[in-house]
């Protein structure tokens, strides 16, 4: 079955720091993948996507590659701030007609100023 | 345009009790699905909802249980309710899979 890796948190980095968070997935086909915010207390929230591979994804300064021959979709930022401080997930939808996501664990975030 | 809207926001139950936990989609969305989010876990796929009928499903028991509405609404029903079904509940709605869902603010369920 599809399944997503992504490294432990949780990361606790210096305001503008560079943010790196690791994405590995198992699937068959070709895969559509997410990024997905969660603030503390609130749902989740679609931070940027990819549908193909060699797609880049980008939304608030956020970005990240689909590289399907390092089944990989690593989230990047070149300057984070407290504000970026949330759990992020990683997450992909199946290539059939259904729309089933699957999502990693989760890695927590922590800026501090 | 309202995004996902789920109610109630908050629930409390005792075990063995059933409750059900509702969501409307975005407008413009046909497919609902729900995940169950344990503390600290990503969210569990339960099972999604198209044309009023269950389309796929998860690793859980049946004593979770759902419906769909012609208005594309939904409900999740628990039954039996155990202490390891305290969770975040998550409803998403989508029209396509290539955007990916819009999820709610969940229901907070707690078992006691």
């Amino acid at each position: 079955g599809n399944s997503v890796t992504q490294m432990e948190g949780p990361v606790t980095l210096s305001e503008e720091a560079f943010l790196t968070i690791n994405c590995t997935y198992t699937a068959t086909g070709y895969p559509s993948l997410f990024w997905y915010v969660q603030y503390p207390g609130e749902g989740l929230q679609l931070l940027l996507k990819a549908t193909k591979a060699d797609d880049k994804g980008s939304n608030k300064g956020f970005e990240a590659t689909y590289r399907k021959e390092t089944t990989s979709f690593h989230l990047e930022k070149g300057s984070v701030q407290v504000s970026d401080s949330a759990v992020y997930f990683c997450a992909l939808s199946d290539s059939g007609g259904y729309q089933k996501v699957t999502f990693g664990i989760g890695t927590k975030l922590q800026v501090i100023p | 345009d309202a995004g996902v809207t789920q109610s109630p926001t908050h629930l409390i139950k005792t075990r063995g009790q059933q409750v059900t936990l509702r969501c409307s989609p975005k407008s413009g969305h046909d497919t609902v699905s729900w995940y169950q989010q344990a503390l600290g876990q990503g969210p569990q796929f339960i099972f999604q909802y198209y044309e009023e009928e269950e389309r796929q499903r998860g690793n859980f028991p049946d004593r979770f249980s759902g419906h769909q509405f012609p208005n594309y609404s939904s409900e999740l029903n628990v039954n039996a309710l155990l202490l390891g079904d305290s969770a975040l509940y998550l409803c998403a709605s989508s029209r396509d899979r290539r955007y990916g869902y819009t999820f709610g603010s969940g229901t907070r369920l707690t078992v006691v």
